[in-house]
């Protein structure tokens, strides 16, 4: 039962290009999408979130939106920074189910100076 | 600031054996939940307990407990291990009992092996 799927295993980019990574997700209950983002042998860090109200939010070199209908959030990060290489996840979740956030399998982002 | 602390860092145990993992918040989280990472996977649910009581329970089978003190740490057991319980667990802290509202911190994880 995966309901949030980041179907790009991989991504590679050039310094100080766009990065857009994608998520879909299936529950339409979700209402608080977050990305994380990973380095090896060190635990998810929190980036940025959005609640399913608004269609943007926006943090710095960061900006995540919301497309509801679609059921399709993605991650921006511009200008990417070799920095910015790791493994990065959407999660979701929803209210009154059971407090499980629900994570993506991740994409590994690649930023090429 | 501390940020989540777990320990140990890695573990290696044979099937059949009992394991306990280890947890301390970030200092004023109250809640903490506990995650399994299978390598090429996201991190899975297990349990999340807020003001020491459990409010969370994922799809895990029973050989799966866990508690929280009353300074908010927590352990995470798992008996009789098999070998698919290999993988890095997570444990996160939050703010506030509701998660994705209140966003997860998560520690560095500890790599179990079971052989």
């Amino acid at each position: 039962d995966q309901q949030v799927k980041q179907n790009s295993p991989s991504l590679s980019v050039q310094e100080g290009r766009i990065s857009i990574l994608n998520c879909d997700y299936t529950n339409s209950m979700f209402d608080y999408f977050l990305w994380y983002k990973k380095y090896p042998a060190e635990g998810p860090t929190f980036l940025i979130s959005i609640s399913s109200i608004k269609d943007k939010n926006e943090d710095g070199r960061f900006t995540v939106f919301l497309n509801k209908s679609a059921k399709h959030l993605s991650l921006h990060i511009v200008p990417s920074q070799p920095g910015d290489s790791a493994v990065y996840f959407c999660a979701a979740s929803a209210p009154y189910n059971n407090n499980d956030m629900r994570f993506g399998a991740g994409t590994r982002l690649t930023v090429k100076p | 600031d501390a940020g989540v602390t777990q320990s140990p860092t890695h573990l290696i145990k044979t099937r059949g054996q009992q394991v306990t993992l280890r947890c301390s918040p970030i200092s004023g989280h109250k809640s903490v939940s506990w995650y399994q990472q299978v390598l090429g996977q996201g991190p899975q649910f297990i349990f999340q307990y807020y003001e020491k009581e459990e409010r969370g329970r994922g799809n895990f089978p029973d050989r799966f407990s866990a508690r929280q003190f009353p300074n908010y740490s927590s352990e995470l057991n798992v008996n009789a291990l098999l070998l698919g319980d290999s993988a890095l667990y997570l444990c996160a802290s939050s703010m506030g009992p509701r998660t994705g509202h209140s966003p997860l911190h998560f520690g560095n994880g500890t790599r179990l092996t079971v052989t």
